[in-house]
Order: C-alpha cells, then structure tokens, then sequence
C-alpha cells in the first residue's frame, strides 16, 4: 500500500531533550516536506527536500533540523525542543508538480 | 505575501443540507488551489484540486471552482452526510523551482448532525 508514515504519533517530552520524528515514504517520490499545524495558523512548512542530500528552509525553520540521506527518509529533528514546538506535525511527500501525500501525523507535546 | 483565508467555524450542518465553505486568495502569479480534507486522527486527503481560472474541480460530491475575478475557491457539496464530518482546508501552490509548498488556510470544521 502507497503510504506515508511517521513515528511516533504521540509524544510527551520535556524542554531540552533531544528527539526526532521519522517520516518513511515508499512512493519513491523524489519532493518531502515538513508541516506543522496550529490552531488558528493551519498548516505552515517547516522544512523541505527535492531530492536526496538536498534540503532547505520553509517558513518556520527555526529549532529544526532535517536530513534526506536516503530517498524514503526525511526525519525532523529537534536538539533542545521548547513549548512553543508543541504542536501537530506532518510529512508529505509527492513526485515533482504532482499530489502531495501526506502522513497521520504526530501529536508533540514539550512540557 | 501569498494567503488563503477561509470562513471561520466550526460549522455545524444537519445531514442533506447545502454546504458552502467559503475561500479566498491573495497570491502573486497564477497558483493552482486545491481543497484537502482531514478526517479525525488522520492526515490531509487531496479533496479537488483546479490549476486555472475558471476550471472547476470535483470529488464524491464536493465541487470548487477556480474565480479568478474574485480571487475564489469556495467548496459546495449539495447534499451533506454525517460521514463529511471532518476539517476543511483550502490552499494555493505556486510554480516555485524545487519547492511544492502549499500555503494553507486556517481550516473550517464541518460537523454533520443526523
């Protein structure tokens, strides 16, 4: 089955420590990107990825960081989360200038 | 700056009533816009989707049209059941070398009673 998954779907941590959230697509899709979604602000893209070893900022890049070392992986990584990264999370993936799919996302909660 | 602003919810509708989520854009250049849905404790589904002006998109019932005039996309479905419970979000995309970032409206929860 076509598919983008993450893991974990729920997360409770607190300030400071180090975590990442993966985001596998078996697509074979070249495009991947992290959104987040908060009340009242919908979904804003954190992070992005054309292909494999080449990435770059979205509008909220601040606190993250990513990796695209093979082409289903695009983990998000956050090396000292704070509470304003409380938030929903998630990965989509799509082949250039086609649909995107996206992941059921994950609930993150930094305490 | 490019944006999407959609009607404030929830809205809540009882089943086969009319259901219009209105949207509008602010965009430079010509995006293409797309209506996404998200069922409760899953991700964004594609609804309908329209590339340019005045092309009309439509899926399970769900219609949207592309006004260019009015810089609109508004999402009308005639005849509403309890299973088109869900959020509705209405985005635009860019032509932007390498990046295929949709910009997002709020979202609009639609509950449907029986």
């Amino acid at each position: 089955e076509a598919q983008v998954t993450q893991n974990p779907r729920y997360l409770i941590t607190v300030t400071g420590k180090k975590l990442t959230v993966t985001c596998s697509q078996n697509m074979n899709h070249e495009y991947m990107s992290w959104y987040r979604q908060d009340p009242g602000l919908g979904l804003r893209q954190i992070y992005y990825s054309m292909n494999v070893e080449v990435t770059d900022k979205g509008d909220v890049p601040e606190g993250y960081k990513v990796s695209r070392k093979e082409k289903r992986n695009f983990p998000l990584i956050l090396e000292s989360p704070s509470p304003n990264q409380t938030s929903l999370y998630f990965c989509a993936s799509s082949f250039s200038g086609r649909e995107q799919f996206f992941g059921p996302g994950t609930r993150l909660t930094v305490l | 700056g490019n944006s999407v602003t959609q009607m404030e919810g929830p809205v809540t509708l009882s089943e086969e009533a009319f259901l219009t989520i209105n949207c509008t854009y602010t965009a430079t250049g010509y995006p293409s816009l797309f209506w996404y849905v998200q069922y409760p404790g899953e991700g964004l589904q594609l609804l309908l989707k329209a590339t340019k002006a005045d092309d009309k998109g439509s899926n399970k019932g769900f219609e949207a049209t592309y006004r260019k005039e009015t810089t609109s996309f508004h999402l009308e479905k005639g005849s509403v059941q309890v299973s088109d419970s869900a959020v509705y979000f209405c985005a635009l995309q860019l032509p932007n070398f390498g990046n295929e970032k949709l910009t997002f409206g709020t979202g609009t929860r639609l509950t449907i009673i029986p």
